[in-house]
């Protein structure tokens, strides 16, 4: 069974451009997370999408969105990029919505890197 | 505000002796906790997990401890290997599905060979 896969794995963008990461999760898997990891913040989390709705939400601003297609794949998009927002960008996948005893599967994520 | 704190960036250990990882947190609403392993370049993998209902959950070489008093978890590896090194996070969520995973800072564990 193939895992979680994330494109592209590098990713080097400027201040002010958008960027669309993409997450394929696990097969039979209808729940999508995102998170930020950063030096000395850990994995933050950015948002839930589980058939295709938002189910919960991090503290990060409008300029973080995703969504989720009907075949589960999820993609999550910045806009007006700006330095503080290089990091790795991690997307995991679960059974159903998140929650106790429902484990979460990571990708290897996508480096994003803002010049 | 960070409910999910660990506050060693680093540990070194011999090989052969233990590991122990520290993690803390400020919400009592967290009752369910789990540890996460990440190598260079990989994602997280999910290590152990416990529930608030239990004080001590192991799985081999890996003991997670709870002590809900002192809002305080430990991940204990015995004996630890240098295939063990990496960055370990842990993670507190809420049953009631209001708190999403909330993941500490992480802690590089470095087993000397």
């Amino acid at each position: 069974k193939a895992g979680v896969t994330q494109t592209p794995r590098y990713l080097i963008k400027t201040r002010g451009q958008q960027v669309t990461l993409s997450c394929s999760p696990i097969s039979g898997h209808r729940s999508v997370s995102w998170y930020q990891q950063t030096p000395g913040q850990g994995l933050q989390f950015l948002f839930e999408y589980f058939s295709e709705t938002q189910r919960n939400k991090g503290n990060f601003p409008g300029r973080f969105s995703g969504r989720q297609f009907s075949n589960s794949r999820s993609e999550m998009n910045v806009s007006t990029l700006e330095l503080g927002d290089s990091a790795l960008y991690l997307c995991a996948s679960s059974l159903t919505v998140s929650g106790v005893l429902n484990e979460q599967f990571f990708g290897p994520g996508t480096r994003l890197t803002v010049l | 505000d960070q409910q999910v704190k660990q506050n060693s960036p680093s540990l070194s250990v011999q090989e052969g002796r233990i590991s122990i990882l520290n993690c803390d947190y400020t919400n009592s609403m967290f009752d369910y906790f789990l540890w996460y392993k990440k190598y260079p370049a990989e994602g997280p993998t999910f290590l152990i997990s416990i529930s608030s209902i239990k004080d001590k959950n192991e799985d081999g070489r890996f003991t997670v401890f709870l002590n809900k008093s002192a809002k305080h978890l430990s991940l204990h590896i015995v004996p630890s290997q240098p295939g063990d090194s990496a960055v370990y996070f842990c993670a507190a969520s809420g049953s009631s599905g209001t708190y999403k995973y909330i993941f500490g800072t992480g802690t590089r564990l470095k087993v000397l060979a």
